[in-house]
């Protein structure tokens, strides 16, 4: 079975800085895919970030980027120039590959704090 | 475009009782998953509904059972509830047909609180 994990239960970062969220993940799969959720109080899940095993060039959207190592099965979630906006619970996901609707596995968070 | 809609937004049941929560998907999405998130805790993959069919189960017991209509809406049923489902039930959408899509749109959720 899949497992992910978060080490980091909590960070801060002050506003304007960078952050750097871990994540490591156990698959025997070779086809598979990573995510980053954002989970505000709202409750609402929204997806920051995703990465396709088969790619070998990290993934970035904007401020948000990814270190992925498939070798060392780490997916690292680095926040530039961070905002209070980005202060929420986050979860690193898996999902096995082959179709596009197979289920989410979730570490267990990491809740971050942005100080102004 | 509305996005996944999810009802109640909180419930308290007494143990023992039994509950539905309600699940309508994104527009265009015809494929929907439930999934409960204890306190302070990652998601856990409940079940996932397609064509009507429960096509994906996590490990839960036969006391959670689901429900998919003809427009693709959903319902979770819990039976004899236990303490222990007090918990915060997530529904999220996706396409399972034409393209490759990776999107999974989720709702905000129902609180459920066991007494």
């Amino acid at each position: 079975a899949q497992t992910v994990t978060q080490s980091q239960p909590e960070m801060s970062v002050q506003e304007a800085e960078t952050v750097t969220l871990s994540c490591t993940y156990d698959t025997s799969e070779s086809d598979y895919y990573l995510f980053w959720y954002k989970q505000p109080p709202s409750r609402q899940m929204i997806l920051v970030i995703r990465q396709e095993a088969y790619k070998q060039q990290n993934a970035t959207e904007n401020r948000f980027s990814v270190n992925f190592q498939k070798a060392a099965k780490s997916f690292s979630l680095k926040i530039s120039d961070s905002q209070l906006g980005d202060a929420a619970m986050y979860f690193c996901a898996y999902r096995a590959g082959g179709t596009s609707y197979g289920k989410l596995t979730f570490g267990q968070g990491t809740i971050l704090t942005v100080h102004p | 475009d509305a996005g996944v809609t999810q009802s109640p937004t909180h419930l308290i049941k007494t143990r023992g009782q039994q509950v539905t929560l309600r699940c309508s998907p994104k527009s265009g999405h015809d494929t929907v998953s439930w999934y409960q998130q204890a306190l302070g805790q990652g998601p856990q993959f409940i079940f996932q509904y397609y064509e009507e069919e429960e096509r994906q189960r996590g490990n839960f017991p036969d006391r959670f059972s689901g429900h998919q209509f003809p427009n693709y809406s959903s319902e979770l049923n819990v039976n004899a509830l236990l303490l222990g489902d007090s918990a915060l039930y997530l529904c999220a959408s996706s396409r399972r047909t034409g393209l490759p899509n990776y999107g999974y749109t989720f709702g905000s959720g129902t609180r459920l609180t066991v007494v």
